[in-house]
């Protein structure tokens, strides 16, 4: 299966709150597991990535929690802001089949409110 | 300034007519991909080439039409065999499809038909 599932489809918090968007995945090959995050009308643009050797990666106010034997990871933005209002796509993918190509979560709508 | 352009930004099709994106990246990349996104269905991969005069079939591809002649270039060709072409279209690319190097994304192409 190369399917990623993402929640919520939307979300709403207040600023300086947190948001978690969570990403399950079922194939095991996956090696690698960026965030996107796209503002209306651009292309996504990279934000975070992990690979399955570390359980957590932290970016200044972005942090990816990884799970290997639940097939979960997760996005969590500390101390939300109104510019952090964007789409956000989980994805994943492995290097040695399909030319590498990502497959894509369905995307979180984050509305941060000032 | 290194990237990938995507031109034109919006395009109107005719019931009928073929319409050609074209994505053109600077950035020396191997690995070139073309993505299709609807509302609340993420990115869904239609070609995707590893290398000149080499491509692929993503998830769907029917309806659609590349070549990669160039290195540089990926251009995108809907036909009208693509039923419901109206869409964001966007065109990625990879400094070498087996490596862990991030996708960058270009700015987008909006058609619509008409």
């Amino acid at each position: 299966q190369q399917q990623v599932k993402q929640s919520p489809q939307s979300l709403i918090v207040q600023k300086g709150g947190i948001s978690i968007i969570n990403c399950a995945y079922e194939n095991t090959a996956f090696d690698y597991f960026p965030w996107y995050q796209q503002f209306p009308g651009k292309g996504p643009a990279l934000l975070i990535a992990i690979r399955p050797d570390v359980s957590e990666k932290k970016e200044g106010r972005f942090t990816i929690s990884f799970n290997k034997s639940a097939k979960q990871f997760s996005l969590h933005i500390m101390d939300s802001q109104p510019g952090d209002s964007a789409t956000y796509f989980c994805a994943a993918s492995n290097r040695e089949t399909s030319g590498s190509r990502l497959t894509f979560g369905e995307g979180t709508q984050l509305t941060v409110n000032p | 300034d290194g990237g990938i352009t995507q031109s034109p930004k919006y395009l109107f099709r005719k019931e009928g007519q073929n319409v050609t994106l074209s994505c053109e990246q600077n950035l020396n990349h191997d690995a070139m991909y073309w993505y299709r996104q609807d509302p609340g269905q993420g990115l869904r991969l239609i070609y995707y080439s590893q290398i000149v005069n080499d491509f692929q079939k993503g998830d769907i591809a029917e309806g659609y039409s590349v070549s990669r002649e160039k290195k540089e270039s990926f251009p995108l060709t809907v036909t009208s065999a693509q039923k419901n072409p109206t869409a964001f279209y966007l065109c990625a690319s990879k400094r070498q499809w087996f490596s862990g190097n991030t996708i960058y994304f270009g700015e987008g192409s909006w058609l619509t038909v008409v």
